[in-house]
């Protein structure tokens, strides 16, 4: 595609369920990154695949937050048991060549009620 | 703790005059660093990298780098309403650019 595509644009979850967000990099793309975006604040690290490969999980902000990108193109990131605290934009970033800068999706807003 | 620090703002500058934005960066390894403008809902735009000491200029945009300060500037010529925005500065670590953010910088141009 052209851009980088994220779905759904907006989720609203009850407290202790599970979501999964997706996220379609641009075609061709190697690197994706995923970042969570709180109100006000700039965007943080959460985790960084190339291809299909896991390679800085360090942002992840506990064991409920699991990321995959099982054939190297289409990532999703899986938060299970949500809290409040987990409640932000989440964005996935891809470039196709590492010290580029990233193209961002449009953000998953993500609410916990 | 690697950290990336931007004055929040808001700045603001009449339509037409010289809008300058500043960042400073704590990991002396960073080599890349990019300016995103972000609308208010709306995700991150990449704007200007910069990854060598000195100038670098795209239509009214100037990215300034100073490695020895760790300090990195945007100034936009010219400003205009429609650049009313919050501009994140970032910085890259690793291999792969990790890129660490500031909490950004609100820009409000008036006309």
């Amino acid at each position: 595609g052209a851009g980088v595509s994220q779905s759904p644009r907006y989720k609203v979850a009850k407290r202790g369920q599970d979501v999964a967000l997706r996220c379609d990099p641009i075609s061709g793309h190697v690197s994706l990154f995923w970042y969570q975006q709180a109100l006000g604040q700039g965007p943080e690290f959460l985790t960084y695949f190339q291809n299909e490969a896991q390679l800085d999980k360090s942002g992840l902000p506990s064991d409920r937050f699991f990321a995959e990108r099982p054939e190297g193109s289409v990532s999703t990131l899986k938060i299970q048991r949500t809290q409040q605290e987990d409640s932000a934009v989440y964005l996935c970033a891809s470039s196709l060549a590492q010290g580029e800068g990233y193209t961002f999706g449009s953000g998953t807003r993500l609410t916990v009620v | 703790q690697k950290e990336v620090e931007q004055n929040s703002g808001p700045l603001s500058v009449p339509e037409g005059a010289i809008a300058s934005l500043n960042c400073t960066y704590s990991d002396r390894g960073s080599q890349s660093f990019f300016w995103y403008r972000q609308y208010s809902g709306k995700s991150p735009e990449l704007i200007m990298s910069i990854y060598s000491n000195g100038d670098k200029e795209d239509g009214r945009f100037t990215a300034q780098l100073n490695k020895a300060s760790q300090y990195v500037s945007l100034l936009i010529r010219d400003s205009q309403p429609s650049d009313s925005a919050t501009y994140l500065c970032a910085a890259g670590v690793g291999g792969y650019n990790k890129l660490i953010f500031g909490a950004g910088t609100r820009l409000a141009v008036h006309p």
